[in-house]
């Protein structure tokens, strides 16, 4: 189990929009704004996308944006492409020097 | 660009330790911006933060393995290495090294090495 609450599968066509969930408490997601965000695709090393919440990585496309409201952190995918099939995993400090990440969450591209 | 390459056996028996290496080429480990960090995956599952090092050998770690572990930094080789003791079928996964929290980047972990499987098993 993890520590962050992702949906185990989201789906979507091209060209449209998704938004990824990744639900924290009080104690992490919700009292700081160190959430990042991370791509990962089959056999590969996950890639960074989304720190501090919102804000990209220079050189990243714009379809990517992350916001948090409370204790829920939410990544979207606009512009659904192929590519973007992949699981997509949370993470949030959470304080003490530790940091936790959600459960990971896999985008179908239909 | 900063690469990461994690080194090591890729099979360890049930209560041995369990002895990993991250190269890092690109940038220094002695960086005052970032700490290093491992983390893992076991197969099919999700990531697990495992610790940190800071340049100074300041040391954080995940408290679900604190007696376990240890983390520490070779300088000379740009190296950052992982100890896990007395490890168990539950420590079967991919093992990766990141740079990471930093301050630039939101305390998020911007670069990561390839990974390596490593497999308890007798």
């Amino acid at each position: 189990q993890s520590d962050l609450t992702q949906p185990a599968s989201v789906s979507g066509s091209p060209g449209q929009s998704i938004t990824i969930s990744c639900t924290g408490s009080s104690s992490d997601v919700g009292s700081y704004n160190f959430v990042s965000w991370y791509q990962q695709h089959p056999g590969k090393a996950p890639k960074f996308i989304i720190y501090e919440g919102s804000k990209r990585p220079s050189g990243l496309s714009h379809r990517f944006s992350g916001s948090i409201f409370g204790n829920t952190a939410s990544l979207t995918i606009s512009g659904l492409q192929a590519e973007d099939e992949a699981t997509y995993y949370c993470c949030s400090y959470a304080g003490s020097s530790l940091w936790v990440f959600g459960g990971g969450t896999k985008l179908t591209v239909l | 660009q900063v690469q990461l390459q994690e080194s090591g056996p890729g099979l360890v028996t049930p209560s041995q330790t369990l002895s990993l290496s991250c190269t890092v080429s690109g940038g220094s480990i002695t960086t005052y911006d970032y700490f290093w960090s491992w983390i893992r995956q076991p197969a099919g599952k999700g990531l697990e933060w495992i610790g940190r090092i800071y340049f100074d050998g300041n040391t954080n770690y995940n408290p679900s393995l604190d007696s376990r572990v240890t983390i520490s930094m070779d300088t000379s080789k740009n190296q950052i290495s992982l100890k896990l003791t007395s490890v168990t079928a539950a420590d079967t996964a991919v093992y990766y090294c990141a740079r990471g929290p930093g301050s630039r980047t939101g305390e998020a972990f911007d670069y990561w090495g390839q990974g390596t499987l490593v497999t308890v098993s007798s």
